[in-house]
């Protein structure tokens, strides 16, 4: 079975400084894992995805995210906050066939100017 | 290309009336999909539709709830009669391979009162 957990429910860094967000995951076969964030009034947009191939993965707006397979983890990084990062980041896994995916609870990312 | 859309954004109903919720998939997108987040905890996958078909509905929690994909176009979420736990945030999502992530869309907030 397939399940993640994201640690931190809440997190708040300042402007410029450094995103940590995250999630380990459960997986009793290869997983897929990917990263999706929900802005304000908006839906979910993905982030990026890992799919067994390069461990480091980059996506969209300067994020990226170390497929660690030892430590079951794929947290999502970025080296400087800007103000527009401030939303709420999912972590999910997706069983094998791809059709259903298993998320985290969720982490709000706060920026503080 | 058009995004999946989802109607209505809001939704407030009593206890035991009926609501229909809506979900325009992307256009050639074979795969919809339905999930839930109530309150505070993870999103869950509901079910899962191929074109017309229903291909896994193994997270629909209960019979009060119907799902239909007409044609295999757009699809409709039905909850009859609606219960105080059945609050939270509806999310559809389309795609052509599940192995590449979905697209969402904005959900529809459903209240219960």
């Amino acid at each position: 079975a397939q399940s993640v957990t994201q640690l931190g429910s809440h997190v708040s860094v300042s402007e410029g400084a450094l995103v940590l967000l995250r999630c380990n995951y459960s997986s009793s076969v290869p997983p897929y894992l990917f990263w999706y964030v929900q802005y304000p009034n908006q839906g979910l947009q993905l982030l990026l995805k890992y799919t067994s191939a390069a461990t480091l993965v980059k996506g969209i707006n300067g994020f990226e995210a170390e497929f660690k397979k030892s430590e079951t983890s794929f947290h999502l990084t970025k080296p400087s906050a800007h103000m527009s990062d401030a939303a709420e980041y999912f972590c999910a896994v997706s069983d094998p066939s791809g059709n259903q995916f298993y998320f985290g609870t969720g982490t709000s990312l706060t920026v503080i100017p | 290309e058009a995004g999946v859309t989802q109607f209505p954004s809001h939704s407030v109903i009593e206890k035991g009336q009926t609501v229909t919720l809506r979900c325009d998939p992307i256009s050639g997108h074979d795969n919809l999909y339905w999930y839930r987040r109530v309150m505070g905890k993870e999103i869950k996958f509901l079910l899962h539709f191929v074109k017309e078909s229903k291909q896994d509905e193994s997270g629909m929690p209960n019979n009060r709830f119907l799902a239909e994909r007409t044609g295999g176009t757009y699809s409709t979420l039905k909850v009859q009669p609606a219960e105080l736990e059945d609050s939270g945030v509806y999310f559809c999502a389309s795609s052509r391979d599940g192995y590449y992530g979905y697209t969402f869309g904005s959900g529809t907030r459903l209240t219960v009162v």
